[in-house]
């Protein structure tokens, strides 16, 4: 079974410096999809960047960037130039390939602060 | 377009009720899933559906029932709710597996606490 390990509970980070939030997966496919989430306090769940296990290069969505490193089967977020709206909980996701039905398994957070 | 509305945002049982949690979409979403999020862990899948009149259980399913009648609606069923089922539940949609993901839209959420 495909697990997801989150192993920092609490970050914190000064506004405008950045910060990389840590995320391990395990599994035995090749073909699968890796996804970072944030929950604002809002409780809504953000789909912040993704990236495809077969493609090589690392995805980048404006200030978040991700070092995918799939041999040591590791996937972390850094974010650049924090700003106040960044402070949420953030979730790593797996989900299988082609034919895998989308499901998602998450790991269990980071809860990020931006202090000003 | 409202995308995946869940009804209703919050609700209290005692012990021993039931009720249902309706999720719609309007996206025309063939896949449509239930998690809850309980504190330090995370989200996980309750059941799922990929297509209507179906569905599947995920990694928790015991004290829970889905149905998908229509294309458009999940609904999430407690029998008997007890307090281990006090929890924040989401309700997700997205289209079909071709060769390429397709991104999972989540609902607001529900709050529900068992007493």
């Amino acid at each position: 079974a495909q697990t997801v390990t989150q192993s920092q509970p609490e970050m914190s980070v000064q506004e405008a410096e950045t910060v990389t939030l840590s995320c391990t997966y395990d599994t035995s496919e090749s073909d699968y999809y890796l996804f970072w989430y944030k929950q604002p306090p809002s409780r809504q769940m953000i789909l912040v960047i993704r990236q495809e296990a077969y493609k090589q290069q690392n995805a980048t969505e404006n200030r978040f960037s991700v070092n995918f490193q799939k041999a040591a089967k590791s996937f972390s977020l850094k974010i650049s130039d924090s700003q106040l709206g960044d402070a949420a909980m953030y979730f790593c996701a797996y989900s299988g390939g082609w034919g895998a039905t989308n499901k998602l398994i998450f790991g269990t957070g980071t809860l990020l602060a931006v202090q000003p | 377009n409202a995308g995946v509305t869940q009804t209703p945002k919050f609700r209290v049982l005692k012990t021993g009720q039931s009720m249902t949690l309706l999720c719609a979409q309007d996206m025309n979403h063939e896949y449509m899933y239930w998690y809850r999020q309980d504190p330090g862990m995370g989200l996980r899948l309750i059941h799922y559906s990929v297509g209507e009149g179906t569905t599947a259980k995920g990694e928790v399913p015991d004290g829970y029932n889905v149905s998908r009648l229509k294309k458009q609606n999940f609904l999430l069923g407690l029998e008997s709710a007890a307090p281990s089922q006090t929890s924040v539940y989401f309700c997700a949609s997205s289209y079909s597996t071709s060769r390429s993901y397709n991104e999972q839209f989540f609902g607001p959420g529900t709050r529900l606490t068992v007493l």
